[in-house]
């Protein structure tokens, strides 16, 4: 599986627009970026998943870069809720379905 | 409808003993993975099951096996259990084995310990 980076943590105050980048550069065409988060003792959760075009759901937008080279998961309002482990993971539509998980972003959100 | 449900929440087993975890998935969904998630090595991938059968799996000891019945229940088992064995373990499900169109649903995961 591809790889990604990430940053290890961010903070972000609360209500205010939060950036989350990943970058892939080995990323394959046939790679789907998904991310998903992790909130304190839980398993993780879906967010959102994208190929070339930027996506929009009720969770966040995916940013994605012309090149795919790398990738931004918007929170449009942060909230306390949101603080969470967000990983950035690849699938590749033709291999196993599993997913690797990296180290992941710990987002903190300041009230 | 009710999420993944995964039991027990917690269990607290001895070194040399095994385990059997249990994992409900959302009705309709017939593909059922398996992670360990431990401070060190973090989310790891286990198996995945599909229709019953296994269709991938992760890099771990033969100790480590599971099996998915016709409802799509799934259950894991883990052998002569380690110290190291010590994690939360999570289930996830998913409408369809294949495509991209479908996230994942995880449970809350089983927290096993090991003395």
């Amino acid at each position: 599986d591809a790889k990604t980076t990430q940053p290890n943590s961010m903070e972000s105050n609360e209500e205010e627009p939060v950036h989350l980048p990943c970058n892939h550069s080995t990323i394959s065409g046939t790679d789907y970026i998904h991310w998903y988060r992790q909130l304190p003792s839980q398993g993780p959760e879906y967010v959102i998943h994208g190929l070339t075009s930027n996506v929009n759901n009720r969770m966040a937008s995916l940013a994605i870069a012309e090149d795919r080279k790398s990738s931004t998961l918007i929170l449009h309002r942060a909230t306390l809720r949101d603080a969470a482990v967000y990983y950035c993971i690849l699938r590749d539509l033709t291999g196993a379905n599993n997913l690797f998980f990296g180290t992941g972003t710990r987002l903190t959100v300041i009230p | 409808k009710a999420g993944v449900t995964q039991t027990p929440r917690y269990l607290i087993k001895t070194r040399g003993q095994q385990v059997t975890l249990s994992c409900s998935p959302i009705s309709g969904h017939r593909s059922v993975s398996w992670y360990q998630q431990t401070p060190g090595q973090g989310l790891q991938f286990l198996f995945e099951y599909f229709s019953e059968t296994q269709r991938n799996k992760g890099n771990f000891p033969g100790r480590f096996s599971g099996r998915q019945f016709s409802n799509s229940r799934s259950e894991m088992n883990v052998s002569t259990l380690e110290l190291g064995d010590s994690a939360l373990y999570l289930c996830a499900s998913r409408l369809s084995s294949t495509g991209q169109s479908y996230g994942y649903t995880f449970g809350s995961g089983t927290r096993l310990t090991v003395v």
